[in-house]
């Protein structure tokens, strides 16, 4: 089972931010948050991890709680191209077994 | 350079045959994870290997199955198909060089299996 939970969807406007909440209460200390999309007929595409700190790349924020239960990524300019379902996921490492739940789907639009 | 490939893109089989999926990773990639994707029970994870053995093994029974040669190009099999098995499948590769690390699993595209 997924340790993450998300709502099922949301939607923003072009250019506004979108911010994507995920609650993650029972995350162990070595646990990493991982945010994978999935753009349709696509293979899912890595966005950004983090431990405890906040994170920035070139695609998103993400910003984890101190407590860790929780995170929101940010996409700080969502363009139409950024519609997609977005997996939150805790894991130990990249190459070991991802659990995706159902993800959010984002809805960007006009 | 070059992403992880996935051969063919497109596949129809027959129930009760058996298929052979293709998975190229990324240069230097030593980890190969393969993934099912169905519309009612989304993503699911395989199996995983890394230098030619199998590390981690998903919930499916063992008509599945998998290798990885010494190039890490991996391949996955399924045998006695079955109309459920359709679905798309997707591989990922990652540098593999450590079970806690902190890089990313790069996806091909995934063939799409019809089960006819």
């Amino acid at each position: 089972d997924a340790k993450t939970t998300q709502p099922t969807s949301m939607d923003c406007a072009e250019g506004r931010a979108a911010n994507l909440p995920c609650n993650h209460s029972t995350i162990s200390g070595n646990e990493y948050v991982y945010w994978y999309r999935q753009i349709h007929s696509q293979g899912p595409q890595y966005i950004i991890h983090g431990l405890k700190n906040n994170e920035t790349n070139e695609m998103a924020s993400l910003i984890i709680t101190e407590d860790r239960k929780s995170s929101t990524l940010i996409l700080p300019h969502a363009t139409l191209r950024d519609t997609a379902v977005y997996y939150c996921i805790v894991n130990l490492g990249a190459n070991s077994k991802l659990t995706f739940g159902k993800g959010i789907t984002l809805s960007v639009r006009p | 350079k070059a992403g992880v490939t996935q051969t063919p893109r497109y596949l129809i089989k027959t129930r009760g045959q058996q298929v052979t999926l293709s998975c190229s990773p990324i240069s230097g990639h030593r980890s190969v994870s393969w993934y099912q994707q169905t519309p009612g029970q989304g993503l699911q994870f395989l199996f995983e290997y890394f230098s030619e053995t199998q590390r981690n093994k998903g919930n499916f029974p063992g008509r599945f199955s998998g290798r990885q040669f010494s190039n890490s190009r991996s391949e996955m099999n399924v045998s006695t198909l079955e109309l459920g098995d359709s679905a798309l499948y997707l591989c990922a590769s990652s540098t593999g060089t450590d079970l806690i690390l902190n890089t990313e699993a790069f996806f091909g595209q995934g063939t799409r299996l019809t089960v006819v």
